[in-house]
Order: structure tokens, then sequence, then C-alpha cells
């Protein structure tokens, strides 16, 4: 199995431009998620699915948007990409649709640059 | 998350010493969740604890869930070279769908 599959996984976007981060999962679980990791702060949830046509904001939504039209992908939005959207970018998914009675499966990341 | 300390945020320490990181919440944790990321990489799963004074094992690190479930330690012992990398806490805090985590431990083993 593949696993969690992030792309891409590097990106340099200038101010203003808009992108989606793919994320794809073949292990058929329910609950998926999209972090971003930047120093000092650890990993922070951006937005959160815990089943196909749910989604739901997590701590840090503002100038993101997610949909899950499909179990096997989660794809993240950045409408309009700015400076302080500069981070690391984790997509993850577990089997429970809590999410948390299940160990969150992580992708390798993409690191976005926004000049 | 503010919501999950974890301390120390650096930790230097010789190879085949021992050593423990601390994860700590104002509010019961629900789940508790230990991951290790090697720099550059994904997070990869080490354990999970969800009962009061639960302890489990994995060859030569051990994490432990106190009583009143705000607390979590993860304690390496015998260091090696192998075990250097960021060391990060996961928690279910408000019994909601949403795990947060703390802002990491950075562990550096020196030969």
């Amino acid at each position: 199995n593949a696993g969690v599959t992030q792309t891409p996984k590097f990106q340099v976007l200038k101010t203003g431009q808009s992108m989606t981060l793919q994320c794809a999962q073949d292990m058929n679980h329910e609950y998926m998620s999209w972090y971003r990791q930047d120093p000092g702060m650890g990993l922070r949830l951006i937005h959160y699915s815990v089943g196909a046509g749910i989604t739901d904001q997590g701590e840090v939504p503002n100038g993101y948007n997610v949909s899950r039209s499909t179990t096997e992908d989660f794809p993240l939005r950045l409408l309009s990409a700015a400076p302080s959207q500069t981070s690391v970018y984790f997509c993850a998914s577990s089997y429970s649709a809590t999410g948390v009675d299940s160990p969150l499966h992580f992708g390798n990341g993409t690191r976005l640059t926004v000049t | 998350s503010q919501e999950l300390e974890q301390s120390p945020q650096s930790l230097i320490v010789q190879e085949g010493k021992n050593l423990t990181i601390n994860c700590t919440s104002s509010k019961t944790l629900y789940g508790l969740y230990w991951y290790k990321q090697k720099y550059g990489e994904g997070l990869i799963f080490l354990m999970m604890l969800q009962k009061g004074g639960e302890e489990k094992s994995h060859e030569k690190i051990t994490a432990k869930l106190d009583e009143k479930k705000q607390q979590s330690s993860l304690h390496i012992t015998a260091s090696q070279p192998s075990h250097a990398g960021i060391y990060l806490c996961g928690a279910d805090i408000k019994g909601a769908q949403k795990l947060v985590f703390g802002q990491g431990t950075r562990l550096t083993i020196n030969p």
C-alpha cells in the first residue's frame, strides 16, 4: 500500500496566487485531516473530515478551503496565497470516524514557500 | 497548540544516556499519541495511551499516562543515534473529533 500520498513535495508561490495541495490515501480511512507545521508551534489543525461529503474547521482554517467528494481524496486549496502561509503541510488519515481512537497515518509533507 | 505543552523543547544527550520528554495539559486527555519525526520527513506513530495509569513500551521507548490523564511522559533508555529527531505528543482534549499537538521536542544524540 502507498499509504498517504501528498503532492507536490515542494512548491513556491507568489502572493495572491492560488493552488491546491493534493492528498490521497488507499487505506479506506474515513477520517482525514490537514495540518501545518511551523517552527516552535508544532502541528496546527487546518481542516478535517470524518467522511465523504463532511468537512469541518480546525484551529487555523482562514485562507484555506477543503472538500471531500470521495473517501480517498482530501485536497487543500489556498485561495490567495500569503507569506504567512509559508509552512510545511501534512495530510493525515485514520480508520476511525472520530479520528482519535486510532492512530493517524501521515504523508511526507508539502513544503510551501510564498514570496 | 498551547493546550498541550511539551518539555523540554530541545534536548541534547550523550549516546547511552536515558532521557524523558513530558507532555502536559490542564484538561483531561481522551487519547494521547506519541509520534516521532525525522528531520524533513513525515510523522511516525510510536504509541497510543488511553487509560489513566497506562504504560506501554516499544524497544527502548516507554510511554506513560498519569492517573488523572493530564500528563504523559516518554522515556528513552540507553539512547542511540537512531533516536534523534522531533518527538510530538498529540491528544484529543475536548472529546471532540480533533487531535491537537504539542510544540515538539527536538532530540539530538551526541556520539
